[in-house]
């Protein structure tokens, strides 16, 4: 399968202990984006990279929230100190970006991973 | 955080029935993209739209870019019970990287 690839697919914690997802996406893809979806709503944008530069970060990630692409290729995101309003599922997409033509654009979604927090 | 409006939010069909739904936003955007989710699975692309008025179709799925740029309709043709789930717009705006996601819209068919 040469699909986005989400790990662990579900994680219940404590609150308070640090979780961390890890993301492989699409080989050769150069962006990649994490997103949070909670039940009944769509899902709503974290962070993204390009390569391994992280070159924005949604109001949505606090402090508590850290990201990394350390080589360009796979990408972790961490949870700190969690709490029960952390409990979601966080999509992790990709795309391979190109000035043109417009098809890099497009966004590919992995399985996510659910974290509930207890 | 910012999400378009999808309608409806939910529909029940029967099978063999077609099913439209759409997307609106007050920003123009230069792409839209649909998805259909599956419960606790991530979203799966289904269309890509790219230029205003394009219509584009995926076996029993057809979608159409608005020309006015700020909303994009998703039909299916004669639906069948896998097609339950729940169906995303997303919207791009040019020089942005951030889509903009729909609230979806819940499908139910009903054999």
């Amino acid at each position: 399968d040469t699909g986005v690839s989400q790990d662990p697919r579900h994680k219940i914690t404590k609150r308070g202990q640090n979780v961390t997802f890890r993301c492989d996406p699409i080989s050769e893809h150069n962006r990649l984006y994490w997103y949070r979806q909670t039940l009944g709503q769509g899902p709503e944008f974290l962070t993204y990279f390009q390569n391994e530069a992280q070159l924005e970060k949604s109001r949505l990630l606090s402090d508590r929230f850290s990201a990394e692409r350390p080589k360009g290729s796979f990408s972790t995101l961490e949870i700190q100190r969690t709490e029960q309003g952390d409990s979601a599922m966080y999509l992790c997409a990709s795309s391979l970006y190109m000035r043109t033509p417009s098809s890099g654009n497009t966004i590919y979604f992995g399985e996510g991973s659910w974290l509930t927090v207890v | 955080g910012q999400q378009l409006n999808q309608s409806p939010q939910s529909m029940f069909i029967q099978e063999g029935e077609d099913v439209s739904m759409n997307c609106t936003s007050s920003s123009i955007f230069n792409t839209w993209l649909w998805y259909k989710q599956d419960p606790g699975e991530g979203p799966v692309l289904l269309i890509a739209l790219y230029k205003a008025g394009e219509l584009t179709s995926n076996g029993r799925l057809t979608a159409q870019f608005g020309i006015t740029r700020k909303d994009s309709f998703l039909n299916i043709s004669a639906s069948i019970p896998s097609d339950v789930g729940i169906y995303f717009c997303a919207g791009l705006t040019s020089g942005t990287y951030k889509y903009i996601f729909g609230t979806g819209t819940r499908l139910k068919v009903l054999a």
